[in-house]
């Protein structure tokens, strides 16, 4: 079955560091999503790509798309307190379009 | 325009009771997701539904889970005879279509099996 492998599990940084989470899929994928989801919170969607090397920037995240579309990351420049919490990548597929498969996520802790 | 809805919160039940949680998607949003997600792990897909449908229920346990959405009302997860497994955050999430760019979860139902 499909398999998003996303490392580290956990990462701890001091506030004003930079952060990178990795996935990796076994297949080709369509398109990959990203998603945050605070401490208590639920998964909240913050950007898609869709394009062979794609980068997309948000203020401080940068989300990139490998050439082959196989892996992603997610870049934080200059970590603050507000960026604590868990970020998933997601693929879509399956058996039906509306089934997304999550990698396990990386926990970020951000120490003041 | 209110987001997804999930209600209860929180909910705790003993084993071998029924647990039913809801969720009311996004107005205008016909496409119903539910996912499990088990204390420090990832979000496990459970079942996909439109209304008075079910798409894909591959992730769906075999026994004591189902799924239902009305043409009238929420969705409804269902879950009988509990047991200390079923312990888990439930989130759904809704679209309009079935290749929305990214979709809304609503804020979870918290189940305890005590």
């Amino acid at each position: 079955g499909q398999q998003v492998m996303q490392i580290p599990q956990y990462q701890h940084v001091q506030e004003g560091e930079d952060f990178t989470t990795y996935c990796n899929s076994s297949t080709t994928l369509s398109n990959i999503q990203w998603y945050k989801q605070r401490p208590g919170g639920h998964p909240v969607f913050l950007i898609q790509l869709v394009k062979s090397g794609e980068v997309k920037k948000q203020k401080r995240l940068t989300f990139q798309f490998g050439e082959a579309k196989k892996n992603s990351s997610l870049h934080i420049t200059a970590t603050q307190t507000t960026d604590v919490g868990t970020y998933f990548c997601a693929e879509p597929g399956g058996t039906s379009y509306g089934k997304l498969t999550f990698g396990q996520g990386t926990i970020l802790t951000v120490h003041p | 325009n209110a987001g997804v809805m999930q209600n209860p919160r929180h909910l705790v039940r003993r084993r071998g009771q029924e647990a039913r949680l809801r969720c009311s998607p996004m107005k205008g949003h016909s496409h119903v997701y539910w996912y499990r997600q088990l204390p420090e792990e990832g979000l496990k897909f459970m079942v996909y539904l439109q209304k008075e449908n079910i798409i894909d229920e591959s992730g769906m346990p075999k026994e004591r889970f189902s799924a239902e959405f009305p043409k009238e009302g929420p969705s409804i997860l269902r879950i009988q005879q509990v047991v200390r497994g079923d312990s888990a955050a439930y989130f759904c999430a809704s679209s309009p279509k079935t290749d929305a760019y990214g979709y809304t979860f609503g804020s979870g139902t918290r189940l305890t099996v005590v």
